[in-house]
């Protein structure tokens, strides 16, 4: 069964602080791995997408890593605003004929001051 | 620039009404149009996506319908509601097939009593 799964469920921390979400996949084919930040009651944002052959990508202080040997992808956040306050969702492309994404439950992240 | 935008933002219907989400996209043409549900604690599922006017593909069966009645407008329906119909649903669209980045709009808050 294709699933995502996502650690910790929520975490807080102080504003300033560093960060590290997980995410371990079983997905089969793979077509690529996206990390989307979801405010609450909006739509997601995406915030990062790697294929099979990336292992790192950064978008400002977001920084996304990505081992395909052990399905396993991580999102560091650095320098944590109170902004960043949001949910972290983890997404994994089926490659192939469908190509659906397949959604993990989202972290939800609370930077307080 | 595209914009995605979908209305009611919320919604409080009874058991056994009927049900209308409209979404529609502006500065693209042709996307790709996807509905998906957001029940609490749990990851985004995909309802429906559409590659075209009139051309409408289901994920899931359920009490819910979709169409298409021009290039950029998506209509997600229903007849009758049921109390686990209760969630938040999202519109997507893409340039093309689920592969590429998805944009997401600002969702509906749907809650059945």
């Amino acid at each position: 069964k294709n699933q995502v799964e996502q650690s910790p469920q929520s975490l807080i921390i102080l504003e300033g602080k560093n960060c590290t979400l997980q995410c371990n996949y079983t997905v089969s084919p793979f077509s690529n791995l996206r990390w989307y930040k979801q405010d609450t009651g909006r739509g997601p944002v995406s915030l990062t997408i790697m294929t099979f052959s990336e292992n790192t990508k950064s978008n400002g202080r977001y920084t996304a890593t990505l081992d395909a040997d052990t399905k396993q992808s991580s999102l560091h956040i650095t320098a944590s605003q109170l902004s960043d306050s949001a949910s972290y969702i983890c997404v994994v492309s089926l490659g192939g004929a469908t190509n659906k994404l397949i959604f993990g439950t989202g972290t939800l992240l609370a930077v307080q001051p | 620039s595209q914009t995605i935008h979908q209305w009611p933002a919320t919604l409080v219907q009874p058991v056994g009404s009927p049900l209308s989400l409209e979404c529609t996209v502006e500065g693209t043409s042709n996307p790709n149009l996807y509905w998906y549900r957001q029940a609490a604690g749990r990851g985004l599922q995909l309802l429906f996506y559409s590659v075209g006017i009139g051309q409408i593909s289901s994920e899931v069966p359920q009490n819910l319908s979709a169409s298409r009645p021009q290039d950029r407008q998506f209509i997600l329906s229903s007849k009758k509601l049921l109390l686990s119909d209760s969630g938040f649903y999202l519109c997507a669209w893409s340039i093309g097939g689920y592969g590429y980045e998805q944009y997401f709009g600002p969702g509906t808050r749907l809650t059945v009593t």
